[in-house]
């Protein structure tokens, strides 16, 4: 079955950056794209961008833009998500979550999800 | 960027209710709307997409309707495991943006 474990909880100080990995199982990872969606206390879920995880390509979200980066370990069936620049107001749960488009494109519909990781900044 | 509206914010209801929760957009966005349910410490679940599909595995008493900006989620009998939070996610444009979530508790 498909699943994706991502990685436990972090307590970052402002300023660092933090890495999240979302290992992916059941599937062919190489053939969807993943997406990372995060959400702050008491806030909306937020759409962060998108991995090709064949290909590598990303799309970020603009208002991430510079402070954002996904990368992917093929060997791994792995992504990543690393947030640099923190402050208070990335504190937040933070998710990936794959399409459903198995030819590599983006319907930005999220079939599965991870479990979350809680990233907590603090100082 | 399009806001997602839903509502309510909040609702209280008895198991086998018949459940209706709505989300506006703030631009007309076709049938490019999803519903997913979400649960402390769990992973969220796509329930609908494309406005009134439903995902594969998930019950009957799931439904979708709607298109342009008004769209509605109904759970035609709720049960116990329902007991959650719901969101709608518009995929028609960047930045594709969610609703504040609906949360459904037992009265």
């Amino acid at each position: 079955q498909v699943q994706l474990v991502q990685s436990g909880t972090e307590v970052k100080r402002p300023g660092a950056s933090v890495k999240v990995s979302c290992k992916a199982s059941g599937y062919t990872f190489t053939s969807y794209v993943i997406h990372w969606v995060r959400q702050a206390p008491g806030q909306r879920l937020e759409w962060m961008g998108w991995i090709n995880a064949g290909l590598g390509y990303t799309e970020y979200s603009q208002r991430l833009q510079g402070r954002v980066t996904f990368t992917r370990d093929t060997s791994a069936s792995t992504a990543y998500m690393e947030l640099s620049s923190l402050r208070s107001e990335d504190t937040a749960v933070y998710y990936c979550a794959r399409d459903v488009d198995p030819n590599g494109g983006t319907y930005f519909i999220f079939d599965y999800w991870g479990q979350g990781t809680l990233v907590t900044v603090s100082s | 960027d399009i806001q997602m509206t839903q509502s309510p914010s909040s609702l209280s209801a008895s198991v086998g209710d018949r459940v209706m929760i709505t989300c506006r957009a703030s631009q007309s966005i076709s049938t490019y709307v999803n519903w997913y349910q979400l649960k402390p410490g769990k992973a969220p679940k796509l329930l609908i997409y494309a406005a009134s599909t439903l995902q594969s595995g998930v019950p009957s008493r799931f439904s979708g309707s709607g298109s342009g900006t008004d769209f509605t989620l109904t759970i035609s009998s709720l049960q116990p495991e329902d007991f959650a939070v719901y969101c709608c996610q518009q995929s028609h444009s960047s930045p594709r943006t969610f609703g504040q979530g609906t949360k459904v508790d037992i009265k």
